[in-house]
């Protein structure tokens, strides 16, 4: 089956930092790949669709200078948190979806837990 | 976007069939129902996807009334192992309004 992986699964680092999260679709291309942000007890949160060749779309509320996005090829995603602060801290989640076919479930990657100390 | 609401939380005795519903009463034509499972700490795991009547793989079954404002995840004989959070997503695959993810539904299997 399609596998998305993420690295690094946990990141623990001084406020002021920019971190780098990537995403990779491992058997398949992605033009397009899904960045979400999950607080504690909560539910996924949409942060921005990553395409392909081109710019990210943000969902309303996320500042596109804080997570920088680049999709600069068909089965990698990177999201960069420009200097993190704890507020940043939480579960970051991409996913992807299979090309081609029609109807394609997105498929997940194990996520990565930011911690700004 | 249709918008979902599912039971907060459920709990089921290891060994029994569990039923969580999702409504979706402004589903689109072009819509299709997803679920998905996650565990703690872990992406979430695609379980099944269906548009209408009933879906059936390995792990769950998916029941869809003619009128698909709603749709039943059952997963027959559960253990320990299934307690988790299930999503149920409604939208168009091949588009990008499938993405968002309601509160889910915490199952907790007791033994």
């Amino acid at each position: 089956g399609a596998v998305v992986s993420q690295h690094p699964s946990r990141v623990i680092c001084k406020s002021g930092t920019s971190v780098k999260i990537e995403c990779r679709s491992l058997d398949f291309q992605a033009t397009t790949m899904f960045w979400y942000r999950q607080f504690p007890k909560q539910s996924l949160m949409l942060m921005a669709t990553s395409n392909e060749g081109s710019k990210a779309t943000y969902e309303q509320g996320v500042e596109k200078d804080k997570f920088l996005i680049n999709h600069a090829s068909l089965t990698l995603s990177t999201l960069t948190v420009a200097s993190a602060h704890p507020e940043d801290s939480s579960f970051y989640i991409c996913s992807a979806r299979v090309q081609g076919g029609s109807n394609q479930p997105q498929h997940f990657g194990d996520g990565t837990r930011l911690s700004i100390l | 976007l249709a918008k979902t609401t599912q039971p907060i939380s459920m709990d089921s005795y290891e060994g029994q069939e569990v039923n969580i519903t999702c409504s979706h009463n402004n589903i689109a034509t072009n819509d299709y129902i997803t679920w998905y499972q996650q565990f703690p700490s872990q992406g979430p795991r695609f379980i099944i996807q269906g548009y209408k009547t009933k879906v059936t793989n390995e792990v769950a079954s998916l029941f869809i009334p003619a009128d698909r404002k709603s749709s039943t995840l059952s997963l027959p004989r559960v253990s320990l192992s299934d307690t988790a959070v299930y999503y149920c997503l409604v939208g168009d695959p091949t588009g990008a309004n499938n993405l968002f993810f309601g509160t889910g539904t915490r199952l907790t299997v007791i033994p």
